[in-house]
């Protein structure tokens, strides 16, 4: 089990919206550490997609966004592309732990 | 441009040894740390653990406490992640990411090394 909880899945047609949740705790996103998220496209390495819960790095099509709210964060992709096709992972950090911490990986499938 | 390049594939035996190597280019090596992070095939992502090349401080996952050591070299500019007593379920894709000091984060990641263990 993951300390982050994802849900294994989403699908959304070319053009549509959609969200993928992140579920923490009070030692981790409640405890106000910052969540990350990586697109991992097929057969390549993680790439960061959002930082500091809602910012872009260089090259991210505005496209991506992110929010956090208590013990949550959301990754929305609006817009959908074909090329948006990938494993989306959450990442934060937990206190109780010592240590980085990962959601379980969302497949992101464009019908 | 910053760049992560690490070592080739690696096939090892039950209760061998493993190092497997991250050379960076394009930045001060030592203004940002390393962490390694694995992916088991089909799997989702471990975090195993971080090193700053500035003063070598290290943690590490508990699960990999004993089994596992980070260590840099500024001289080359590579970071080495050293998995002991390997068993079949770390067979995995090793990847290091650079992580901006004081943010637990990787901003650029290498391409990954596999480690596969099998008798």
């Amino acid at each position: 089990q993951s300390v982050l909880t994802q849900p294994p899945s989403v699908s959304g047609a070319p053009g549509q919206r959609v969200t993928i949740s992140c579920t923490g705790s009070s030692s981790n996103i409640g405890a106000a550490y910052d969540v990350h998220w990586y697109q991992q496209l097929p057969g390549a390495a993680p790439k960061l997609l959002i930082y500091g819960n809602d910012n872009r790095p260089s090259g991210v099509p505005d496209r991506f966004s992110g929010s956090k709210s208590g013990t949550s964060a959301s990754l929305a992709i609006t817009g959908l592309q074909a090329e948006d096709e990938a494993d989306y992972y959450c990442q934060s950090y937990d206190s109780s732990l010592s240590a980085w911490v990962f959601g379980g990986g969302t497949k992101l499938t464009v019908l | 441009q910053v760049q992560l390049v690490q070592s080739g594939a690696e096939v090892k035996k039950p209760g061998a040894s493993v190092k497997v190597s991250c050379k960076a280019s394009g930045y001060t090596f030592t203004s940002f740390s390393f962490t390694w992070v694995r992916q088991a095939p089909g799997q989702g992502l471990e975090w195993m653990g971080w090193i700053s090349p500035y003063n070598d401080r290290t943690n590490y996952a508990q699960k990999f406490q004993g089994r596992v050591t980070m260590t840099t070299d500024t001289s080359t500019e590579t970071a080495y992640m050293e998995l002991r007593s390997l068993r079949s379920d770390d067979t995995a894709v090793y990847y290091c990411a650079r992580v901006v000091t004081g943010y637990y984060r990787g901003d650029y990641w290498g391409q990954g090394t596999l480690v596969t263990v099998s008798s």
